[in-house]
């Protein structure tokens, strides 16, 4: 399909498991964002790339969270040892270059830590 | 103090109503700036970006008041498809692109 398309669509972990988010941005967008949307609430960023360089990581919450995108094209978000407050809905957005052009956002992974 | 703060609503309105969504935001650097909606369960769909003349598309006018940094978005003619959230979306930094939303307005629309 031609949007940001986001895998899995709902993932349920126990406390400490690792797990491993999906994001395949559409075609050509150099820049790729992750963000976090608490229930009730507006998403939250996490981290930025350009091209496959991670050049803001400023809202990752803690260690735990880690992400990459080693070709420029697919990221990967994961999270290790997770806590039952990484609940949430990861979602993934990508842009094309040029001021002022929107973010494009995937459907989302909807993470339940139990 | 939120990087952006919008009243949560819910707005409840009638069909054909006209109706009005607030937002300010703290950082005066602010680049950009944005309306998303988002469906129950659904991913943030880019509305309009707001511009500083003002602008509109169709029944939706956005408004942008830098002195005040104060962005609104008005609907006119409600139609009961218009149900949803509205997030006001700031960028700060250009070189990123990193968006700030608030936490959204909830808008019911009625027959």
């Amino acid at each position: 399909g031609a949007g940001v398309s986001q895998s899995p669509r709902y993932k349920v972990a126990k406390r400490g498991q690792d797990v491993a988010l999906r994001c395949d941005p559409i075609s050509g967008h150099v820049s790729l964002f992750w963000y976090q949307q608490a229930l009730g609430q507006g998403p939250e960023f996490l981290t930025y790339f350009q091209n496959e360089a991670q050049l803001d990581k400023s809202g990752l919450p803690s260690d735990r969270f880690f992400a990459e995108r080693p070709e420029g094209s697919v990221s990967t978000l994961k999270i290790q040892r997770t806590q039952q407050e990484d609940s949430a809905v990861y979602l993934c957005a990508s842009r094309p270059t040029g001021m002022g052009q929107p973010q494009h956002f995937g459907d989302g992974t909807r993470l339940s830590i139990l | 103090r939120k990087e952006v703060e919008q009243d949560p609503g819910p707005f409840n309105v009638p069909e054909g109503a006209t109706v009005a969504f607030n937002c300010t935001y703290s950082n005066s650097a602010s680049q950009s700036f944005f309306w998303y909606r988002q469906d129950c369960r659904k991913e943030p769909k880019l509305l309009m970006s707001v511009y500083s003349s003002g602008n509109e598309d169709g029944r939706f006018t956005a408004q942008l008041n830098r002195a005040s940094q104060y962005i609104s978005l008005l609907i006119r003619d409600s139609k009961l498809s218009d149900s949803a959230t509205y997030l006001c979306v700031v960028n700060i930094q250009e070189s990123s692109y990193k968006l700030i939303f608030g936490s959204g307005t909830r808008l019911l629309v009625r027959p």
